[in-house]
């Protein structure tokens, strides 16, 4: 069964950037059965889309966050990653990677357990 | 953006009451809409997609309804692990977009 794991520093600087890495086990990151998303939620806030990436390469982003989202994959290491750059304290969220298929239609069906990303000086 | 809206944001019920969620899309988007629970602490988990089909491995008390821009979430005779915050999403522009919430409290 597919499982995602996010790590990543949980404190980053006001203006500095965001880096964090998903590690994606029992499937393979490259298979065309899955695409990919991050995600975040805000403490206490409702869930933001930051962006997708499929097994092409190719992206898309969440129009608020397009200028400041990188996100890419590491074949060899079956794992994805996020930056965002230009971090201010609006971007305090726990981040989430996740898996969905063509089968539920833009639904998501595996979350990683979430990471909690601190924008702090 | 699709604007999603979800109401009530709270409902108190009973274990053994029915509970209907209502999410609302700012426009239509067919049947491209999604609902999950999250727990505290944990991240969401899939219940329904495609607007009315039931997640693998959901109990089927569980059920989604609706087309266009008008959806439900009927939970049937509510169990104590139900008590949570429920969310809609769609998928049909992009961003894909969630609902606020709706918190299912005990009463």
């Amino acid at each position: 069964q597919l499982q995602l794991q996010e790590s990543g520093p949980g404190l980053v600087k006001p203006s500095e950037t965001l880096s964090l890495t998903c590690t994606v086990s029992g499937g393979s990151i490259t298979s065309s059965d899955y695409y990919w998303a991050w995600l975040r939620q805000a403490p206490g806030k409702g869930l933001e889309w930051i962006g997708n990436i499929y097994n092409s390469g190719s992206t898309a982003f969440n129009p608020s966050l397009k200028s400041r989202v990188t996100m890419s994959v590491d074949a060899s290491k079956n794992q994805l990653s996020l930056k965002l750059r230009s971090v201010t304290a609006a971007d305090t969220a726990v981040y989430y990677c996740a898996s969905t298929t063509t089968i539920v239609r833009g639904a998501i069906e595996r979350w990683g357990q979430g990471v909690l990303v601190t924008v702090s000086s | 953006d699709i604007q999603m809206t979800q109401s009530p944001s709270f409902v108190s019920a009973s274990v053994g009451d029915r509970v209907t969620i209502t999410c609302r899309a700012s426009q239509g988007i067919g049947t491209w809409l999604a609902w999950y629970q999250q727990k505290p602490g944990k991240a969401p988990n899939l219940l329904i997609y495609s607007a009315s089909s039931l997640q693998s491995g959901v109990p089927s008390r569980f059920s989604g309804s609706g087309s266009g821009t008008a959806f439900t979430l009927t939970i049937n005779t509510l169990q104590p692990d139900d008590f949570a915050t429920y969310f809609c999403q769609q998928s049909s522009g992009f961003p894909f977009t969630f609902g606020q919430g709706t918190k299912l409290e005990i009463k």
